[in-house]
């Protein structure tokens, strides 16, 4: 079974100050590994995805994340966080193996708010 | 619009009550999921289609829930007798890619309250 883990409900970080916000994962082969965003009363937003390759992923809004096989983690990543950054932040994994079936399965989310 | 259309955007009901969601995708897009979320517990996957292959209904939390697509197109998800545990914002998602490595495109979701 996959699974997603997210430790911190909730980060807080000042305006340009560097942000990180951490995921883990368990699937039984390759992963599929996503991020989305969240912000008040609306869908979620794709931000960047790792498939393959490079294990530093580049996405939108400036975002970044590091895929580390050996510790099973894939955390997001901005060098400098804006206030308008503020919004709920979900990890998602899907298993690459035949038979993992085809579900993306999140995380319970990390609030990031950044003050000024 | 271009983008996936859920309605409708707020529902209230009272308990016992029937309810449709709707779920229109992205034009082109063959996957279509549906997903639960409730205050402090993340996304909970309901079901997934593709094509015309057997829907997989593993995440239908029970036989009060079902879902059709019609046409490879339009999705409609019911839940019968609704209790108020079944509160919470429902989110319809598509992806064109038929492997799974695509990124699912998300509506804004179908807001149940059960009273």
């Amino acid at each position: 079974a996959q699974s997603v883990a997210q430790p911190e409900d909730q980060v807080n970080v000042a305006e340009g100050n560097p942000l990180t916000v951490k995921c883990t994962y368990s699937v039984s082969g390759n992963p599929y590994l996503f991020w989305y965003v969240q912000y008040p009363n609306r869908g979620l937003q794709f931000l960047l995805k790792y498939i393959t390759g490079d294990n530093l992923v580049k996405g939108s809004y400036g975002f970044e994340a590091e895929f580390n096989k050996s510790q099973t983690s894939f955390h997001l990543k901005k060098p400098s966080a804006l206030v308008s950054d503020s919004a709920l932040y979900f990890c998602a994994v899907r298993d690459s193996a035949a038979g993992g079936g085809n579900k993306l399965t999140f995380g319970t989310g990390t609030q990031l708010k950044v003050e000024l | 619009g271009a983008g996936v259309s859920q309605s409708p955007s707020n529902k209230v009901t009272e308990k016992g009550k029937d309810v449709e969601l709707r779920c229109d995708p992205i034009s082109g897009h063959t996957a279509l999921y549906w997903y639960r979320q409730s205050l402090g517990q993340g996304l909970e996957f309901l079901i997934y289609f593709q094509g015309n292959s057997a829907p997989d209904k593993s995440g239908l939390p029970s036989d009060r829930f079902s879902a059709e697509r019609t046409g490879g197109s339009v999705s409609t998800l019911t839940i019968q007798r609704t209790q108020q545990e079944d509160s919470a914002v429902y989110l319809c998602a598509s992806s064109q890619d038929r492997g799974r490595a695509g990124e699912l495109f998300f509506g804004e979701g179908s807001r149940l309250t059960v009273l």
